[in-house]
């Protein structure tokens, strides 16, 4: 069975670009959470959507928002890009919401991020 | 707010070492804890999942334990391995319905030496 797949793995951007990263979850897993990861804030949650609808959303400005598709396909994009948003960014799949099932998580490689 | 803390954040040992690395949170009401490890460049591994009325969970020379009225999870490693030179990740999932999804800890380090 194929893991979790995301493209692309690297991406460089200019500040004020915007860029989408895709995430493809591991067959029949109907969640998808996205985390950046950076050096000084560690993992930090951003979203987690299920069934094409955001469940549960971290402290993250509006800059960042996602979407999910009928066949669970995620992507996550950001609009006017900050220095700051330079991290891996990483999508983890399940079969049900994080939180009510007993199911682990599964992560992808991550997509590495760098804004200059 | 959740946090999570994890020490040490570097460890090295030699081969062979016996070894537990320390995780503490603030919020006892969790639904689960995981340990991760992740690799350089490299996205993250699951190597176990307690669930908050479990006490332990072991994967052959993995070993983690849950004590979530005092808010600590130790994982430990039995006879360790140059290949087990990763950094440990530990996770608490809370019981509000995933509504922060997993909170991290920033990780231990951890190097074996040969």
């Amino acid at each position: 069975k194929a893991g979790v797949t995301q493209t692309p793995r690297y991406l460089i951007k200019t500040r004020g670009q915007q860029v989408t990263l895709s995430c493809s979850p591991i067959s029949g897993h109907r969640s998808v959470s996205w985390y950046q990861q950076t050096p000084g804030q560690g993992l930090q949650f951003l979203f987690e959507y299920f069934s094409e609808t955001q469940r549960n959303k971290g402290n993250f400005p509006g800059r960042f928002s996602g979407r999910q598709f009928s066949n669970s396909r995620s992507e996550m994009n950001v609009s006017t890009l900050e220095l700051g948003d330079s991290a891996l960014y990483l999508c983890a799949s399940s079969l049900a919401i994080v939180g009510e099932s007993t199911d682990t998580q599964y992560f992808g490689p991550g997509t590495r991020l760098t804004v200059l | 707010k959740q946090e999570v803390t994890q020490i040490p954040a570097a460890l090295s040992v030699p081969e062979g070492e016996n070894l537990v690395l320390n995780c503490s949170f603030t919020d006892s009401a969790i639904y689960n804890l995981q340990w991760f490890r992740q690799d350089p460049g490299k996205g993250l591994t699951s190597l176990l999942l307690i669930q908050s009325s479990q006490r332990e969970q072991t994967s052959g020379r993995l070993n983690a334990s849950l004590d979530k009225s005092s808010g600590r999870s130790t994982l430990y490693i039995a006879a360790s391995q140059p290949g087990d030179s990763a950094t440990y990740l530990c996770a608490v999932g809370g019981s509000g319905g995933g509504a922060d999804g997993l909170t991290f800890g920033k990780g231990t380090h951890l190097i074996i030496q040969p």
